[in-house]
């Protein structure tokens, strides 16, 4: 079955502290992964997303992801946190082509203290 | 610009009410779909549809009815709501026009009391 897990439930970081959240997948094919950003009251924000190429992803707001076919992975990091990334981040997966189900992880609180 | 919106963003109801969360998208996206986020489940597919009047289960569709009968709207029909239901709800949209990138609307946040 395909699946989407995120490693971190919560998340605790001081400002200026290096950000790393893990995400692996199980999907039987070639996919398309992406990272949303939901701040608080708010809806979900296209952090950034990867289909094909370079396997380095870069976003909004000084985000990075990997992508890591035999892990299974797209960790999302971020070298230097800010208060302002308190929010939760979700990992989506689908399959390329078409109109195939986003699949959610269960999302990461992260929480930046001044 | 373009956006999908929900409403109502917030509503209280009462249980075995009827109640219909609309959502409309100005992109001529084919695809709509609804979600639910609860609170260390992540976001859930409800239904989906891939163009008007196709419209099929996604994985928690029980209490709930969707219709396509124009693109650009895609409601949620609650038709006997309960207290289960109480959650985040989010629309969500996407067509050739924009790739392969879902975009989502505000959010709608229901109780059922």
């Amino acid at each position: 079955a395909q699946s989407v897990s995120q490693h971190n439930h919560h998340v605790i970081l001081s400002e200026a502290a290096s950000l790393e959240l893990g995400c692996n997948y199980s999907y039987g094919g070639t996919v398309n992964l992406f990272w949303y950003v939901q701040y608080p009251g708010q809806h979900l924000q296209l952090l950034l997303k990867y289909f094909s190429g370079d396997p380095l992803v870069k976003g909004i707001k000084g985000f990075e992801a990997e992508f890591i076919k035999s892990k299974f992975s797209f960790n999302l990091r971020k070298p230097s946190v800010q208060w302002s990334d308190t929010a939760e981040y979700f990992c989506a997966v689908n399959g390329s082509g078409g109109y195939n189900k986003l699949i959610f992880g269960a999302g990461t609180r992260l929480a930046v203290h001044p | 610009e373009a956006q999908v919106t929900q409403n109502p963003r917030y509503l209280i109801t009462v249980t075995g009410k009827k109640l219909t969360v609309t959502c409309s998208q100005n992109m001529n996206h084919e695809y709509m779909s609804w979600y639910r986020q609860d609170p260390g489940l992540g976001l859930r597919q409800i239904y989906y549809s891939m163009n008007v009047e196709v419209t099929d289960k996604g994985d928690v569709p029980e209490g709930y009815k969707v219709s396509r009968k124009e693109k650009r709207n895609f409601p949620l029909i609650l038709e006997s709501p309960s207290p289960n239901q109480t959650s985040l709800y989010f629309c969500a949209s996407k067509g050739a026009s924009s790739g392969n990138t879902i975009y989502f609307g505000e959010g709608s946040w229901l109780t059922v009391v």
